[in-house]
């Protein structure tokens, strides 16, 4: 069974610097998809980045940014000039896109972003 | 473009009782995934319907049920109600079939069971 973790329960970073935060999975699969949510106090999850799997490229969304190194099954994010409102919990989701089969999520990280 | 909506936003129930959650996914989505989350075991997985079927379950027990109606909205039931059934119950709607590669979240039923 496919699992992802991620080892930083909570991680703090000044306003305006860089944090990245880590993630990594486990599958046999060639064929998937990875995500980074986040989920502010709202509780509303908030899809953040997105990476197929066949693309060596990494995705890019304005500040957001992942580092996906295949082989070493990692997949992780970089938040770049941080703002207060980057403060939420982020989960790393794993899709595999051959059947179907729901989205593995990891126990998320906590991020606060400090003044 | 309305988003995935959730209903009731909070419940109290207690012991014992049971209780139905519903959700709305967005419009042409056809696929709706349940889960729930605590801070203890993080988001698992109750179960996913797509047109009407139930097409995935996680490891949850029987007292824990759904359906999906021709439009698409879902439901979703817990009987007999635990003290540990408190979570929040979180909705994903998708487009389903293998165009399935993004899922969009409700902001959650808060479920405290007393």
């Amino acid at each position: 069974a496919q699992t992802v973790t991620q080892s930083q329960p909570e991680m703090s970073v000044q306003e305006a610097e860089t944090v990245t935060l880590s993630c990594t999975y486990d599958t046999s699969e060639n064929n998937y998809y990875l995500f980074w949510y986040k989920q502010p106090p709202s509780r509303q999850m908030i899809l953040v980045i997105r990476q197929e799997a066949y693309k060596q490229q990494n995705a890019t969304e304005n500040r957001f940014s992942v580092n996906f190194q295949k082989a070493a099954k990692s997949f992780s994010l970089k938040i770049s000039d941080s703002q207060l409102g980057d403060t939420a919990m982020y989960f790393c989701a794993y899709f595999r896109n051959s059947g179907n089969t729901p989205l593995v999520f990891g126990k998320g990280t906590r991020l606060s972003v400090i003044a | 473009k309305a988003g995935v909506t959730q209903t009731p936003r909070y419940l109290i129930k207690t012991r014992g009782q049971q209780v139905t959650l519903s959700c709305s996914p967005i419009s042409g989505h056809r696929s709706v995934s349940w889960y729930q989350q605590t801070p203890g075991q993080g988001l698992q997985f109750l179960f996913e319907y797509f047109s009407e079927t139930q097409r995935n379950k996680g490891n949850f027990p029987g007292r824990f049920s759904g359906r999906q109606f021709s439009n698409s909205r879902s439901e979703m039931n817990v009987s007999t109600l635990e003290l540990g059934d408190s979570a929040l119950y979180l909705c994903a709607s998708s487009l389903g079939g293998q165009l399935n590669t993004e899922a969009f979240f409700g902001q959650g039923t808060r479920l405290t069971v007393v």
